[in-house]
């Protein structure tokens, strides 16, 4: 199997700090991790793509200096939300590619971490 | 704007009948896949169908592919009050990205016993 974990499934935090998630490839090495944001009743939208040991892309609109992303490891990459805002309040969720970008539908996806930010 | 498009948005049907949603996409595809999300959770893979398919199948899943008309359809036959969930479709291909999923907006599925 190639199963994705999250951690945390939920946090709570309070507005101007930072929180930190991370997504585990479990039984395979992923040398690209996607992360994904869905506000609720809507669809997701890609945030970024990280590449293990390079600078992660990121989608248009999203601010690179917000959400901090480190792929530092072939079964780890974190997502850092800083000064987070209630507005951040939202279901993020990761997916690992077993292969360097040319495959798309090799993306195993995590369960997804709720933000509530107060 | 949305590659995907799903339609309806929301469908009630009652248990043991067919549901069928509908998918429209704007720009060329590699290949377009379908997901179900139960509420809260991550995404469930549920089927793949390629550009030069027109349809397949997975079980009481069947997945059709229109690539003149930009658009797929899932149905799930004899619904079971466990297929409550939001189904979404994803492609990918599109504008040489062909390693990014762009989804669609969803349907939201509700299997009355």
């Amino acid at each position: 199997g190639a199963v994705v974990s999250q951690h945390p499934s939920r946090v709570i935090c309070k507005s101007g700090t930072s929180v930190k998630i991370e997504c585990r490839s479990l039984d395979f090495q992923a040398t690209t991790m996607f992360w994904y944001r869905q506000f609720p009743k809507q669809s997701l939208m890609l945030m970024a793509t990280s590449n293990e040991g390079s600078k992660a892309t990121y989608e248009q609109g999203v601010e690179k200096d917000k959400f901090l992303i480190n792929h530092a490891s072939l079964t780890l990459s974190t997502l850092t939300v800083t000064s987070a805002h209630p507005e951040d309040s939202s279901f993020y969720i990761c997916s690992a590619s077993k292969l360097p970008g040319t495959s798309a539908y090799e993306q195993y996806f995590g369960p997804g971490t709720r933000l509530t930010v107060t | 704007s949305q590659q995907g498009e799903e339609d309806p948005q929301a469908l009630s049907i009652q248990e043991g009948e067919n549901a069928t949603m509908n998918c429209s996409y704007k720009t060329s595809i590699n290949n377009l896949q379908w997901y179900r999300q139960n509420s809260g959770r991550g995404l469930v893979h549920l089927i793949l169908i390629r550009s030069n398919e027109r349809e397949k199948h997975s079980g009481r899943l069947r997945v059709t592919l229109d690539t003149s008309k930009k658009s797929s359809s899932l149905l799930i036959t004899a619904s079971r009050a466990a297929d409550t969930a939001s189904y979404f479709c994803a492609t990918d291909g599109s504008g040489g990205s062909n390693y990014k999923l762009t989804f669609g907006k969803g349907t939201l599925l509700t299997v009355n016993p």
